[in-house]
């Protein structure tokens, strides 16, 4: 089976920095991506890691430690559209088969 | 990136019908689909791993004669609600990816099914 775990909500103010933690727990773990949702929408990509490290990408930053089951999403110069559900999703078995954390509401203040 | 086009993106529907729900992979070829359902404010659930040309495996507690699933083709892959009833009421939404080297999985738009 798979455990998954984010926090529900964040809260940050526009411009800052924050940080979305993921910590999971997978049989046959593949790498692990991260998807934006906003309401009532498409998930959209944002990064992928199968690597132990950081992968940048403008604005946005995962990191994955594969020994301690671990990942966070690291948003920088925060935007209000930044608001929105943050994914973790590692991949489990074959197929490609994503399993999706609960998510993290994340609302950006002006 | 590729676009998986699904088909409606909403649908109102009565108690006890069935409805149909298309998801097209339109510039690559996906062996495999996969559905999702999403209630407000909740995660996406998956829901079943759909591969062309065989039947579909579904995720523990999703009932298989409720949710038809067929992968026809490799640009096609189709999930029926059947018997709907207003607890179905839900976000389904499809995946696909352009093969099984975990690569990243691109999404339809989403249907939006009310049963009323």
């Amino acid at each position: 089976g798979q455990n998954i775990d984010q926090p529900t909500e964040m809260t940050a103010t526009e411009g800052a920095i924050v940080q979305i933690n993921c910590t999971y727990q997978t049989s046959g773990f593949n790498g692990l991506f991260w998807y934006q949702q906003h309401a009532g929408e498409a998930p959209t990509f944002l990064s992928y890691n199968v690597l132990d490290g950081l992968e940048e990408k403008g604005r946005f930053s995962s990191f994955l430690s594969r020994s301690k089951g671990y990942s966070y999403l690291l948003l920088k110069e925060l935007q209000m559209k930044d608001s929105a559900s943050y994914l973790c999703a590692p991949i489990s078995g074959g197929y490609n088969k994503l399993i999706f954390g609960a998510g993290t509401r994340l609302a950006v203040h002006p | 990136g590729a676009v998986v086009s699904q088909h409606p993106s909403w649908v109102i529907c009565k108690s006890g019908t069935s409805v149909k729900i298309e998801c097209r992979s339109l510039d690559f070829q996906a062996t495999t689909m996969f559905w999702y359902r999403q209630f407000p404010k909740q995660s996406l659930m998956l829901m079943a791993t759909s591969n062309e040309g065989s039947k579909a495996t579904y995720e523990q507690g999703v009932e298989k004669d409720k949710f038809l699933i067929n992968h026809a083709s490799l640009t096609l892959s189709t999930l029926t609600v059947t018997s709907a009833h207003p607890e179905d009421s839900s976000f389904y939404i499809c995946s696909a990816t352009r093969d099984n080297l975990n690569t990243e999985a691109f999404f339809g738009q989403g249907t939006r099914l009310t049963v009323v």
